[in-house]
C-alpha cells in the first residue's frame, strides 16, 4: 500500500497564481484533511470531507477550495495564490471518520509565493 | 473551543537522560488524545491514542499518560534516534470531525 500520496513536494508560485495539491490514498478511508503547517507551529485544519462529495471548513478555509468526487481523491485549489499562503500542506486520511481514529498522513508539499 | 498547549517548546537531552514531555488540553467531551511522531521533512506519524483518564501505552522507550487536564510522553534512557517533533492531538465531542493539534515539542538526543 501506498499509503497517503501527495504531488508534488515542492512548488513555487507567484502572487495571484492559482494551482491544485493533490492527495490519493489508497486505504479506502472515508475521512480526508488537509493541513498547514508553519515554522514553529502545529498543524491547522483547512477543510475537510468525511466522505465522498461531503465537505466542510476547518480552521483557516480562506482562500482555498476542496472537492471530494470519489473516496481516494481529495484536490485542495489555491484560488489566486498570496504569500500569506507560503507554507507546509499535508493531507491525512483516517477511517471512517470516527472522532477516536488516527490520521495517516501524507508527505507534505512545500509552496512557496513570491 | 478545543485547545492544545505543549510544553517545552525544545528539549536537549543527553543520550541516556530520562525526561517528560508535557500535553495541556481542553476539550468538550474527548474522544480521544493522540500523540505523533514528526521527523524534518516528513508527515507525522501515529504513535498512541488516549481515550480516558488513567489510560497508559507503551512502545519501546515512550510511554504515554492521560488526566483529566494533561498528557504526559515519558521517554526513557532515550537515543540520538529518538530526536524527532513530538506533536499532541485530540479529539472532541463538539468537533468530532476535527483534531486540534499543539505547536509540538521539539527533542534533541546528543549521543
Amino acid at each position: 500500500n501506498a499509503g497517503v500520496t501527495q504531488t508534488p513536494k515542492f512548488q513555487v508560485l507567484k502572487t495571484g497564481q492559482s494551482m491544485t495539491l493533490q492527495c490519493a490514498q489508497d486505504m479506502n478511508h472515508e475521512y480526508m484533511s488537509w493541513y498547514r503547517q508553519d515554522p514553529g507551529m502545529g498543524l491547522r485544519l483547512i477543510h475537510y470531507s468525511v466522505g465522498a462529495g461531503i465537505t466542510d471548513q476547518g480552521e483557516v478555509p480562506n482562500g482555498y477550495n476542496v472537492s471530494r468526487s470519489t473516496t481516494e481523491d481529495f484536490p485542495l485549489r489555491l484560488l489566486s495564490a498570496a504569500p500569506s499562503q507560503t507554507s507546509v500542506y499535508f493531507c491525512a486520511s483516517s477511517p471512517a471518520g470516527g472522532a477516536s481514529e488516527k490520521l495517516f498522513f501524507g508527505s507534505g508539499t512545500q509552496l512557496s509565493v513570491l | 473551543e478545543d485547545q492544545v498547549t505543549q510544553s517545552p517548546e525544545a528539549l536537549r537531552l543527553q543520550e541516556g537522560e530520562s525526561s517528560s514531555l508535557n500535553c495541556s488540553y481542553t476539550v468538550s467531551g474527548l474522544r480521544g488524545l493522540f500523540w505523533y511522531r514528526q521527523d524534518p521533512g516528513k508527515g507525522p506519524e501515529f504513535l498512541f491514542t488516549l481515550y480516558s483518564a488513567g489510560e497508559e501505552k507503551e512502545k519501546e522507550r515512550l510511554k504515554a499518560t492521560l488526566t483529566k487536564k494533561e498528557s504526559f510522553l515519558h521517554i526513557t534512557a532515550p537515543k540520538p534516534e529518538d530526536s524527532a517533533t513530538y506533536l499532541c492531538a485530540v479529539r472532541g465531542n463538539t468537533n468530532a470531525g476535527k483534531s486540534t493539534f499543539g505547536d509540538g515539542t521539539t527533542l534533541t538526543v546528543k549521543p
